[in-house]
Formats: structure tokens, C-alpha cells, sequence
């Protein structure tokens, strides 16, 4: 059984750069059989798909986002990390990472059957 | 991208009842790729359902998945004290994937 556990700051300032990780255990991330997801939610903007990595390389991201986003696998710590540059309060949100079956190979076509427990970051002066 | 729908934005019933979440695509999900997920305050979201109708694993029969193109629905046939929570849609048939608002189940 996969669990998943979110780690990062809390609480960044505005126009820096938020790193976040996930530890994954009960599988490799190195496994064909999963994409690694992010996906955020506030109370504004409801739950909403920041992105997906294989273990192939591929990643896709949200449009919206995609030119200030990285998601990168540490596969020597078994970890899924994300990074977003140039943040703002808009990006005040749970950060949640999550596993998707591999079943249609598109990290953009994926549902999410397990989910970590989610990070708060809120994003302030 | 595809918007998704969801009513009501609250169904208030009592335990022992049958409850029908309706989930509506801006344009049709292909092949039925929508997923159920339920949320209770302070977790994160469980999967339900994928596939339109494939119920995860661990997820008692109770739980039921239907529809195709531009409607779907979500039945809870008896509610359980436990099924009390937030449900959310989400579509994977087209890119970016994306989730619907949410029905709220409550105790009426």
C-alpha cells in the first residue's frame, strides 16, 4: 500500500520561490506503474491539478502554471518534489501529492488513487 | 478546458436514505474518464470511483458510478453515518484534468 507524506515551509513570502517534497513508500517511484501528481486546493479556487512526472522523464504541467513550475523525482530518496518560482498570495493553498495509475501513459490524463495527508503553504509578508 | 459541474451544491439527508450526485462536463469527457473522490474536513480526498463506474479498491458496494458523454451521476444507495462529507468530480478524459465544485452531503 502506497503512502504518500508531504513536507515544506508553511508559510513563504511573496515573489520567492516554494520548494515542496514527498516521501513515497510501499513502492519505488522508479515503478512504470504510477505517475506522481500535485494538486493544490483553496477555499477561492476549489482543488486544481499543478502536475504529473514519471519515472521516464516526462512531466506535464498545468498551462496556467507551467512557466513557473518543476517537478523532479529524487529517485536516492524515493521522493516526488515540486518547485514554484515567483509566488504570490494567489498560491496560498494545501499542497497534496498524490499517485495515479499508469493506465492511459499521459501524465495529463490521470486520476488519483492515493493522496498524501497535504501541506499547508500560505504565501504573506 | 473542460468545466465540470457539480449539483446540488448540498443535499441534506438522513442516514438510511439513497443520495444522487449529478456531475455535468462543459463538453463530453472521453471514454467516461471522470472520477469520484469523497473528503471529510482536515483529510485529503478519497477515491471512489474511476472510470465513470469502477469502484476503487475498498470502496463498498453502497457506492455506484453511471454515466457517459456530458452527465454523470454519483449514488450512494443507504447512507452510512460515515458518508456524510464533501464529493468532488474530476474529469482525465482531456488535458489539463479538472474538478468539479463539490456537492456537500449533510445530516438533514
Amino acid at each position: 500500500q502506497l503512502r504518500l507524506q508531504e513536507s515544506g515551509p508553511g508559510l513563504i513570502k511573496p515573489s520567492e520561490t516554494l520548494s515542496l517534497t514527498c516521501t513515497v513508500s510501499g513502492d519505488s517511484i522508479t515503478t512504470n506503474n504510477y505517475y506522481w501528481g500535485w494538486i493544490r486546493q483553496s477555499p477561492g479556487e476549489g482543488l486544481g491539478w499543478i502536475g504529473s512526472v514519471h519515472y521516464s522523464g516526462t512531466t506535464d504541467y498545468n498551462p496556467t502554471l507551467k512557466s513557473r513550475l518543476t517537478i523532479f523525482l529524487d529517485t536516492s530518496k524515493n521522493q516526488v518534489s515540486l518547485r514554484l518560482t515567483s509566488v504570490t498570495a494567489a498560491d496560498t493553498a494545501v499542497y497534496f501529492c498524490a499517485s495515479s495509475p499508469n493506465y492511459l501513459w499521459s501524465g495529463s490524463h490521470v486520476f488519483f488513487d492515493s493522496w498524501g495527508q497535504g501541506a499547508l503553504v500560505t504565501v504573506s509578508s | 478546458e473542460i468545466v465540470l459541474t457539480q449539483s446540488p451544491g448540498t443535499l441534506s439527508l438522513s442516514p438510511g436514505e439513497r443520495a444522487t450526485l449529478s456531475c455535468r462536463a462543459s463538453q463530453g469527457v472521453s471514454s467516461g474518464y471522470l472520477a469520484w473522490y469523497q473528503q471529510k474536513p482536515g483529510q485529503a480526498p478519497r477515491l471512489l470511483i474511476y472510470g465513470a463506474s469502477g469502484r476503487a479498491t475498498g470502496i463498498p458496494n453502497r457506492f455506484s458510478g453511471s454515466g457517459f458523454g456530458t452527465d454523470f451521476t454519483l449514488t450512494i444507495s443507504r447512507l452510512e453515518p460515515e458518508d456524510f462529507a464533501l464529493y468532488y468530480c474530476q474529469q482525465y478524459g482531456s488535458s489539463p484534468p479538472t474538478f468539479g465544485g463539490g456537492t456537500k452531503v449533510e445530516i438533514k
